[in-house]
Order: C-alpha cells, then structure tokens, then sequence
C-alpha cells in the first residue's frame, strides 16, 4: 500500500534549527513536496524534490534519498510565523499526489 | 505567485440541505482542478479531480451523486454536497494546476469549513 509517515507534533525554540522528517512508500515515484498549512488556510507549495540531496530556499532546506524512501524540511532560524502544519507528499507513478498528515510545528519564545 | 479564491470560507447549514462551494483561478487558466477533503489532524484526501469540459474522476469511496463536481469553464469548478448530513462536516479545499506544468504550479483556495447541524 501506499503510505507518508511524518511525526505529529514537534516544539522548537525561536531562533533555533529543526529538522521534519517524512518517509514513504509509494507505487512509483515522481517527486516529494512539502506544503505548509496555517490552521483554516490553504497549503502553500514550500519545495519540490525528484533527485537525491539537498535543495536550499533561504531559511528552508529540502532534503530527499530515494533509495530509503526518506525526506526532511530543515528550518533555521526558526521565527514565530513559522508556527504552523508541514506537511509531506509524495508523487506516486499516476502522478498523484499521496499526502501525509502533516506536522505541527510549535514554536516557542 | 498565482491566486485561487475559493467561497464561501465557512458554511453552517441544516442537514438535508445542500450546500455549493465555488473554486476560481483568478490570474490563470486552469485546465484541471482538484477537490479535497481534511479532518482535523488529518492529511488532505483526494476527493475528485476536475477536467473543465468533461466529467470528474472521483476517487475511490466517494459518491459522485453525493458530491457533484462541475468545471464548466477554465476559470470556475464548483463542488455541490447535495442532502448535507453531519458526517459530511469538514474542511473542503479546492487547487488548480495552471497549464500543463508539474504540481509546482498547483495552487490552493483558501478552503471551506463546512458544519451541518
């Protein structure tokens, strides 16, 4: 079967580093996306991985080896506004989209 | 970045009734649209996909004459619940892809809470 796991909840410190880890199992593999979601908003696209490594967006970093099936999103620099779901999809062979069911990111002064 | 407006935002209505959510592209012209559905806690699940011009595809478990999907133009899908009942209750959430590109180009509405007493 099909299947995104993801940790449910995690707290972090204003100014600190976290790391969100996601593994999957997919029929096929097109690509691995994070979203995040502010509570009652719609998810906003954060990054997009097919080849392994790690991809830098400013304060965001993407993560993906595909022979382990394992994903994480590192987030430096951790502001107050970052408080929100992250979650984590994977691209099967259909080109759908397999969701997981989001982490929630605490952060804390 | 593209915009998709999606209303009402939130909806209380009586069970039996049926309620319509609008999803638009207001900047691009979407040619596929999807409808998803998200418990509290939960991960979005794929309600249905919509073609504009044809007829939707709906995933597996999902009553197509419960959830009526049209996409009568590039710009607008709506997604009816028709005889609403509480367990029909959640947050519903709409995205359209702009073009043929990858899903990097997939944008979301800003989603419905829907209650029916």
């Amino acid at each position: 079967g099909q299947n995104i796991d993801q940790p449910t909840e995690m707290t972090a410190t204003e100014g600190a580093i976290v790391q969100i880890n996601c593994t999957y199992q997919t029929s096929g593999f097109n690509g691995l996306f994070w979203y995040q979601q502010h509570a009652g908003e719609a998810p906003t696209f954060l990054s997009y991985n097919v080849l392994d490594g790690l991809e830098e967006k400013g304060r965001f970093s993407s993560f993906l080896s595909r022979s382990k099936g394992y994903s994480y999103l590192l987030l430096k620099e951790l502001q107050m506004k970052d408080s929100a779901s992250y979650l984590c999809a994977s691209m099967d062979s259909n080109y759908q989209l397999i969701w997981g069911a989001g982490t929630k990111l605490i952060i804390k002064p | 970045g593209a915009v998709v407006s999606q209303h009402p935002s939130r909806v209380i209505c009586k069970s039996g009734t049926s309620v319509k959510i609008e999803c638009r592209s207001l900047d691009f012209q979407a040619t596929t649209m999807f409808w998803y559905r998200q418990f509290p806690k939960q991960s979005l699940m794929l309600m249905a996909t919509s073609n504009e011009g044809s007829k939707a595809t709906y995933e597996q478990g999902v009553e197509k004459d419960k959830f009526l999907i049209n996409h009568a133009s590039l710009t607008l899908s709506t997604l009816t619940v028709t005889s609403a009942h509480p367990e029909d209750s959640s947050f519903y959430i709409c995205s359209a892809r702009e073009g043929a590109g990858g899903y990097e180009k997939l944008f979301f509405g800003s989603g419905t809470q829907l209650s029916v007493l």
